[in-house]
């Protein structure tokens, strides 16, 4: 019954270190989004892939990138991770645009 | 900027008191609005949404929201709240043709 999946749930990475995030989903949503969830903030719009078209926010650092090889997988790279990256990462689908989103369970990133 | 706003970031309640979480966005167009809920160790998964009709939405496990358009407000209600229903509530609000905006949370905590 799984429909937005994360892996893995915990990720620990050293600090500098590249680390990728993966996040598959079954529903075949033409959007796929990534978040940044910092202790007790909202969650943080990084980017989103409308099928494979790229959608940067602007305040996005340039240390995130993302991949969405075909319409079930996404990834989340971040290239040097540093302390202050440390947050529950989401990844969310919808059908379309301003649609509701469904959400994965995350993925906790620690940086050492 | 667009914002939305929880004011209460912590409710503590006892079981069968009434619920009202409130909800307020600074966005003068036209919006879709939701409720999402986080139960400990869980992911976030959608309460209830509004996009047009009725103001006044049902969700599931009965929680409903009433959209007040003067008021930019999508206030959470619930008449008798349950132990289980301990989670943090988070409002989203998606202006049309701009992302979805998360307010901070609230935590709900309700005593058996």
């Amino acid at each position: 019954d799984a429909m937005v999946i994360q892996n893995p749930r915990y990720q620990v990475t050293q600090f500098g270190k590249p680390v990728t995030l993966s996040c598959s989903q079954t529903l075949n949503h033409n959007v796929m989004y990534w978040y940044q969830q910092k202790s007790s903030q909202a969650p943080k719009l990084l980017f989103h892939y409308y099928d494979k078209d790229f959608n940067n926010e602007a305040d996005t650092p340039d240390n995130f990138q993302s991949r969405r090889p075909n319409t079930s997988f996404c990834f989340l790279d971040i290239r040097s991770p540093g302390l202050g990256d440390a947050a529950m990462y989401l990844c969310a689908t919808s059908r379309d645009i301003g649609r509701e989103q469904f959400f994965g369970p995350g993925t906790r990133l620690t940086v050492l | 900027a667009q914002s939305v706003s929880q004011h209460n970031h912590h409710v503590i309640l006892s079981e069968a008191a009434s619920l009202e979480l409130g909800c307020n966005y600074s966005y003068g167009g036209t919006v879709n609005l939701f409720w999402y809920v986080q139960y400990p160790g869980q992911h976030l998964q959608l309460l209830l949404k509004y996009f047009s009709g009725d103001p006044l939405v049902k969700g599931i496990k009965g929680f409903e929201a009433e959209f007040i358009k003067s008021k930019f407000s999508f206030n959470l209600r619930k008449p008798s709240v349950q132990w289980s229903d301990t989670a943090e509530y988070f409002c989203a609000v998606k202006p049309s043709s701009y992302k979805l905006i998360f307010g901070s949370g609230t935590r709900l905590l309700v005593r058996p």
